[in-house]
């Protein structure tokens, strides 16, 4: 299928513990992002990709840890899950002809 | 720093009643400006989008125009639907060697029948 796809679609994890969250898209564009959407906070910018092997931090890194050794595949990575990591993720990838967004359907994490 | 602003929600209408969301916008240089749509449980997805001043994005009856003069990208329907409902968020974009998005808050809108 085209378009872009995230996975888990939803994921309870107890505090401390590692979790990876996957995104795929099929358009090799080359931007993608990751972005967390609670209440009150609307959505926030965690880490962003331009291309393979090129990242960056976004407003609100802390705690995760991204990497995109593959144009596709963007995963982001909690490595020690705390109960303020609880929200719904999005993946998103850019296209270049006009500079829309195309967004995954969400992770809903909860950390316990 | 560049910012979007919406008018806050919920806004609560009326089937066929015209919808208006405010969005005015700051920014240097020239962004493009958008409209996403999220329906529950989804992703967000793109509405409409206009490039550059005096331009008019529209899809599925929505209609916004790129004011340059107001700073302005305010969403309009003339007859809204109780499949309308969502939260609608008004997005500026600049490249500016890489990306960069700005989101606003968004806005709820309930249709009721």
């Amino acid at each position: 299928d085209a378009g872009i796809t995230q996975s888990p679609r939803y994921k309870i994890t107890e505090t401390g513990r590692q979790v990876t969250l996957m995104c795929h898209q099929t358009w090799s564009h080359s931007y993608m992002f990751w972005y967390r959407q609670d209440l009150g906070h609307g959505l926030r910018l965690i880490y962003y990709s331009a291309a393979a092997d090129i990242t960056d931090k976004g407003e609100v890194p802390d705690g995760y840890v991204v990497s995109r050794s593959k144009t596709e595949n963007f995963p982001l990575t909690l490595e020690s899950a705390t109960r303020s990591q609880t929200s719904v993720y999005f993946c998103a990838s850019l296209t270049l002809l006009g500079y829309e967004q195309y967004f995954g359907p969400g992770t809903r994490l909860t950390v316990t | 720093g560049d910012s979007v602003t919406q008018m806050e929600g919920p806004v609560t209408l009326s089937e066929e009643a015209f919808l208006t969301i405010n969005c005015t916008y700051t920014a240097t240089g020239y962004p493009s400006l958008f409209w996403y749509v999220q329906y529950p449980g989804e992703g967000l997805q793109l509405l409409l989008k206009a490039t550059k001043a005096d331009d008019k994005g529209s899809n599925k009856g929505f209609e916004a125009t790129y004011r340059k003069e107001t700073t302005s990208f305010h969403l309009e329907k003339g007859s809204v639907q109780v499949s309308d409902s969502a939260v609608y968020f008004c997005a500026l974009t600049q490249r500016t060697g890489g990306f960069k998005t700005i989101f606003g808050a968004g806005t709820r809108l309930f249709v009721k029948a």
